[in-house]
């Protein structure tokens, strides 16, 4: 089961444009992180998100978290291609462990930023 | 960038033999995992460990166990390796788990099986 939605799955757009990617869910939680990945590497973790209405700020990064904490989006302005990357979004849920908590993650949105 | 090493980096063999990968932490961190990422399904979890010795499985776990016997290091094995388990797999360490607790990760391994 999938818990959270990111759109679009795909985004091409040239340097300077501003875009927005979103990620929602059926179910509150608590906080939602936002990665982004390179090619060949690891998730890198930008930021968190924990208060309903919350708003980041990461230099041309804006996240925002929503009011009933199901949803977050993530607002780039004047994009660059060092933004080029696939953006996931995830969030913890209750395992069926009494041991801890998974971190579901969202498919992603993959950006290319062209010159 | 936190001290995870994935090993190796790049594994190509046959159906039915056993794999092993390895992730190595310098981070102290208690909280482990590994993860495969597929396209269409993104990033899902196999298995995880909560101190050495404790594992417990995650959403996708049929067809690896998991092996933790020192706080740095934690294995993957594919005791007999099907061509669906080509994958890029990543291991993960956390400092502690809930809400607000950030996820780490190797740069991966790319398993292809034959």
């Amino acid at each position: 089961t999938q818990l959270l939605e990111q759109s679009p799955q795909f985004l091409s757009i040239q340097e300077g444009e501003n875009l927005t990617v979103y990620c929602n869910s059926s179910s509150v939680f608590s906080s939602l992180q936002w990665y982004r990945q390179e090619p060949g590497e690891g998730p890198v973790l930008l930021v968190t998100v924990v208060t309903g209405g919350e708003v980041k700020k990461l230099k041309r990064l804006t996240f925002q978290f929503g009011d009933a904490r199901k949803d977050s989006s993530l607002h780039i302005t004047a994009a660059q291609p060092g933004d080029t990357g696939l953006y996931l979004c995830a969030g913890y849920s209750t395992s069926n462990s009494n041991s801890g908590y998974a971190l579901n993650f969202g498919k992603g949105t993959s950006l290319l930023v062209t010159p | 960038d936190a001290g995870i090493t994935q090993s190796p980096r790049h594994k190509v063999t046959e159906t039915g033999t056993p794999v092993t990968l390895r992730c190595h932490q310098t981070e102290n961190h208690r909280y482990m995992y590994w993860y495969r990422q597929d396209p269409g399904h993104g990033l899902r979890l196999i298995h995880y460990s909560y101190g050495v010795k404790d594992t417990d499985k995650g959403e996708v776990s049929d067809g690896y166990s998991v092996s933790r016997s020192k706080t740095e290091d934690f294995l993957l094995t594919l005791e007999s390796a099907t061509s669906s388990q080509t994958s890029v797999y990543f291991c993960a360490i956390s400092s502690g788990q809930g809400a607000n607790q950030p996820q780490h990760f190797g740069d991966g391994t790319r398993l292809s099986i034959l």
